[in-house]
């Protein structure tokens, strides 16, 4: 069974802070998805990595996948009150099936 | 493109009756996968469809089911609910994983289901 774990699980800052989510696993997943959900509605795709050490750049939000494609982190430069919600990651081990393991969430919240 | 449709977003059930969801995906999108979202566990994976056939299932008993038709939408069934089964389904749909840039899903605004 593949496990995917998030830290913190949740973080208060104030607005203008910088912040910097894990998502951590002992299993090696062929792409790695973040996504934010806020409450009552389902989860949107931020951004997919798939190759080891890839850097991905969305705004003011900076995706690293791990080398060894296990592990990925999401930070987040001068966090908004927008930036409010749970961020979930997701690993999909099979590039052919629509599978995906999630991790817990980090529930951040933003205080202007 | 439209987004990701679910139906009905709220139901309120007793136990032991049975419910249908409804999933209607991206135009174009074959994968339709399914989640239960619940404060305790997260985000669980139910089972996945791709043309009308399931080619993933999770660890749920068999009273949950689902089904695909040609055109790609979705239904997922609960029997015999119980009060456990309360919580927040999730449908995704993707084009093909292997094609898509990596996988990245599309999520419905999902079903609240309320078991009484």
């Amino acid at each position: 069974t593949q496990l995917l774990e998030q830290s913190p699980q949740f973080l208060s800052i104030q607005e203008g802070e910088n912040l910097t989510v894990y998502c951590n696993s002992s299993s090696v997943f062929s792409s790695l998805q973040w996504y934010r959900q806020e409450p009552g509605e389902g989860p949107v795709l931020l951004v997919t990595v798939v190759t080891g050490g890839e850097v991905k750049k969305l705004k003011r939000l900076t995706f690293q996948f791990g080398d060894a494609r296990k592990d990925s982190s999401l930070h987040i430069t001068a966090a908004q009150p927008g930036d409010t919600g749970l961020y979930l990651c997701a690993g999909l081990a099979n590039t052919n099936a629509g599978k995906s393991t999630f991790g817990d969430g980090t529930t951040l919240t933003v205080k202007p | 493109k439209a987004g990701v449709t679910q139906t009905p977003r709220y139901l309120i059930k007793t136990r032991g009756q049975q419910v249908t969801l409804s999933c209607s995906p991206i135009s174009g999108h074959r994968s339709v996968s399914w989640y239960q979202q619940t404060p305790g566990q997260g985000l669980q994976f139910l089972f996945e469809y791709f043309s009308e056939t399931q080619r993933n299932k999770g660890n749920f008993p068999g009273r949950f089911s689902g089904r695909q038709f040609s055109n790609s939408r979705s239904e997922m069934n609960v029997s015999t609910l119980e009060l456990g089964d309360s919580a927040l389904y999730l449908c995704a749909s993707g084009e093909s994983a292997g094609t898509s840039g990596g996988g990245g899903q599309f999520f419905g605004p999902g079903t609240r289901l309320t078991v009484l």
